[in-house]
């Protein structure tokens, strides 16, 4: 069965710190993986996109890895602000691009 | 360009009612997604269409159905509502699988 796991279900951490998220998963074949930040309320945003070759990729402050052999992915964001408070969201889309498997998200707060 | 509008925003209907909600996908999107987030939780795919032809279909009954039509708009139509199916529905648009997917706000349904 597919499936996405992630870690953390919650974390608070102070303004400015670093955090990191880690996402496991069981889908395969998959094309790629993608983290969201979804705010309260509203649809996920996109943050990163990685196919099955790629290590690592950065979006300003966010950084999410890859390793493909033990099927784990992370995201790590440096200096936190307040702003960064929202659920993160890992997805795995199956190779034929008509699956998506979505992780139950990460909740973070960023408190002053 | 414009992103990925979804109508009612908020809908409360009752019970074995029938409920129907509709995606305007971004432009120059030919791929629609659906998705059912239950409070608290990550999304879960409900189908995909891929011009006008569902390709894709997550573990949803087959009360839970869907159009996409020739301006790759598209609609989610639930009958015999549960009140289980209280949820945020999310609608995705994307170019194909190896683009990134937009999101909508949502459409916040209330089963009582």
């Amino acid at each position: 069965k597919n499936q996405v796991e992630q870690s953390p279900q919650s974390l608070i951490i102070l303004e400015g710190k670093n955090c990191t998220l880690q996402c496991n998963y069981t889908v395969s074949p998959f094309s790629n993986l993608r983290w969201y930040k979804q705010d309260t309320g509203r649809g996920p945003v996109s943050l990163t996109i990685m196919t099955f070759s790629e290590n690592t990729k950065s979006n300003g402050r966010y950084t999410a890895t890859l390793d493909a052999d033990t099927k784990q992915s992370s995201l790590h964001i440096t200096a936190s602000q307040l702003s960064d408070s929202a659920s993160y969201i890992c997805v795995v889309i199956n190779n034929a691009g008509n699956m998506l498997t979505f992780g139950g998200g990460t909740r973070l707060m960023v408190k002053p | 360009e414009t992103g990925v509008t979804q109508s009612p925003t908020h809908l409360i209907k009752t019970r074995g009612q029938q409920v129907t909600l509709r995606c305007s996908s971004q432009s120059g999107h030919n791929t629609v997604s659906w998705y059912q987030q239950a409070l608290g939780q990550g999304p879960q795919f409900i189908f995909q269409y891929y011009r006008e032809e569902e390709n894709g279909r997550g573990n949803f009954p087959p009360r839970f159905s869907g159009l996409q039509f020739p301006n790759y708009s598209s609609e989610l139509n639930v009958n015999a509502l549960e009140l289980d199916d209280s949820a945020l529905y999310l609608c995705a648009s994307s170019q194909g699988q190896q683009h990134g997917y937009t999101f909508g706000s949502g459409t916040r349904l209330t089963v009582v």
